[in-house]
């Protein structure tokens, strides 16, 4: 079985400062996918960005970067120029690709940002 | 709107009622997923569909707990005789199919608060 641990459970940030959120998981597979997803106070949850397990090159999308680390297991998001929009729960998930695999989902247990202005 | 949408978005209910749920996935996605997220934690996988076929089912997911698709689109999830235990945030998700070694996002619906007095 899979786990995935987010040891922050909350974190601040000053608007326009950088903020890095951790996140480590734990598989015996070889073929999955990372996720981090966002969800906004009463709002429903998107995905930020991915990560696939066979790809070397760390994903970036606009002000969101991952730092993934596969050896040790770590999947970290770095937000650049944080925005007062960013506020929100974040999850790390992950998701087994491969054999008989049904894109069940498994989640950490968050990580509350809260940007300042 | 052609997101997944789901209803109602609040139900308050006491003990020992009976509640369905109803999630309305993007129409041309053949995968449907329910989570269950409790306060303050991660979502965590209930059941999930590939047309109308229910393909796996939790833990988690006890006998008082019931999903059906009847005819591969919209899905119902019902609890029986509900439990406090049973509160939380129920969400669903949708996706296409999936190719073993691949991934297809799941875009989640806004989710379902039940409260159980």
């Amino acid at each position: 079985a899979q786990t995935v641990t987010q040891s922050q459970p909350e974190m601040s940030v000053q608007e326009a400062e950088t903020v890095t959120l951790s996140c480590t998981y734990d598989t015996s597979e070889s073929n999955y996918y990372l996720f981090w997803y966002k969800q906004p106070p009463s709002r429903q949850m998107i995905l930020v960005i991915r990560q696939e397990a066979y790809k070397q090159q760390n994903a970036t999308e606009n002000r969101f970067s991952v730092n993934f680390q596969k050896a040790a297991k770590s999947f970290s998001l770095k937000i650049s120029d944080s925005q007062l929009g960013d506020t929100a729960m974040y999850f790390c998930a992950f998701v087994n690709a491969g054999g008989t695999s049904y894109g069940k989902l498994t989640f950490g247990q968050g990580t509350i940002l809260t940007v300042h202005p | 709107d052609t997101g997944v949408s789901q209803n109602p978005r609040h139900k308050i209910t006491k003990r020992g009622q009976n509640v369905t749920f109803r999630c309305d996935p993007i129409s041309e996605h053949n995968r449907l997923y329910w989570y269950r997220q409790t306060l303050g934690q991660g979502p965590e996988f209930l059941t999930y569909f590939q047309n109308e076929a229910q393909l796996e089912k939790s833990r988690l997911l006890s006998d008082r707990f019931s999903a059906e698709r009847p005819k591969g689109s919209f899905s119902t999830l019902e609890i029986q005789r509900t439990e406090q235990g049973d509160s939380a945030m129920y969400l669903c998700a949708s996706s296409l199919s999936i190719l073993s070694g691949s991934y297809n996002e799941q875009f989640f619906g806004p989710g379902t608060r039940l409260t159980v007095l």
